[in-house]
């Protein structure tokens, strides 16, 4: 199936690490992204990882996979203000007929706190 | 390098009026998509583009949506009638089909049907 789960909300406080976690289900999956939207803007690419990895770090961004429990997280050490954003998870499936899609989770809106 | 250019920006209209959204992505890029994200949602393919061709629309409401990308370059997507679920913002985004770079989105086009 195709399904990409996260949870809605996570609130920290500035300088605290951020973990926002998420969920898919479909084992075929080769890609999984993270994006970030802040309000009135689309999706900006943070980072990514082949379903070969199970890590990555970035700056401040790690992203950790889980290919057997198909689980994905993305860590924010010294969380801003300006990481106040909704977060989403995505996952590239491989489609029946040839090709590639990217399905999306709901987002993780993250506050963060001063 | 310039990004995904969508307009307009908002748009205000009744049910069973028509409208239409316009997109023009990254020079270069061959793939481009329309996305439909709903409040609290995350985005939801409609239809992707390869060059001037489609390659999935299986999403796409075509009793009233419609999408072209006659020249392989900017793009056009058109509701008509609209309704009240319509509402929602809709994003257009671009790659060049690489896995690994993800998608640039553009702002969007927030839709409201009253």
């Amino acid at each position: 199936g195709e399904d990409v789960e996260q949870s809605l909300f996570l609130s920290v406080r500035e300088g605290d690490s951020s973990v926002i976690n998420c969920t898919y289900t479909d084992s075929s999956s080769t890609y999984l992204y993270w994006y970030k939207q802040e309000p009135g803007a689309g999706l900006q690419l943070l980072t990514y990882i082949f379903s070969n990895m199970d890590m990555k770090q970035d700056q401040r961004l790690t992203v950790l996979l889980n290919k057997k429990d198909k689980h994905l997280s993305l860590r924010i050490a010294d969380t801003q203000t300006g990481d106040s954003a909704i977060y989403f998870c995505a996952e590239t499936l491989t489609r029946n007929t040839g090709g590639f899609k990217t399905i999306f989770g709901a987002g993780t809106r993250l506050f963060v706190k001063a | 390098e310039a990004g995904v250019a969508q307009s307009p920006r908002y748009k205000i209209i009744e049910k069973r009026q028509s409208v239409a959204f316009w997109c023009n992505p990254i020079s270069g890029h061959a793939t481009l998509y329309w996305y439909q994200q709903i409040l609290g949602q995350g985005p939801k393919l409609l239809i992707q583009f390869q060059n001037n061709g489609v390659v999935d629309d299986s999403q796409l409401p075509k009793d009233r949506f419609s999408a072209e990308r006659l020249k392989g370059v900017d793009s056009t997507l058109k509701i008509q009638p609209a309704k009240l679920e319509d509402s929602a913002v809709y994003l257009c985004a671009s790659s060049w089909g690489d896995r690994e770079e993800g998608y640039t989105f553009g702002s969007g086009t927030r839709l409201t049907v009253v």
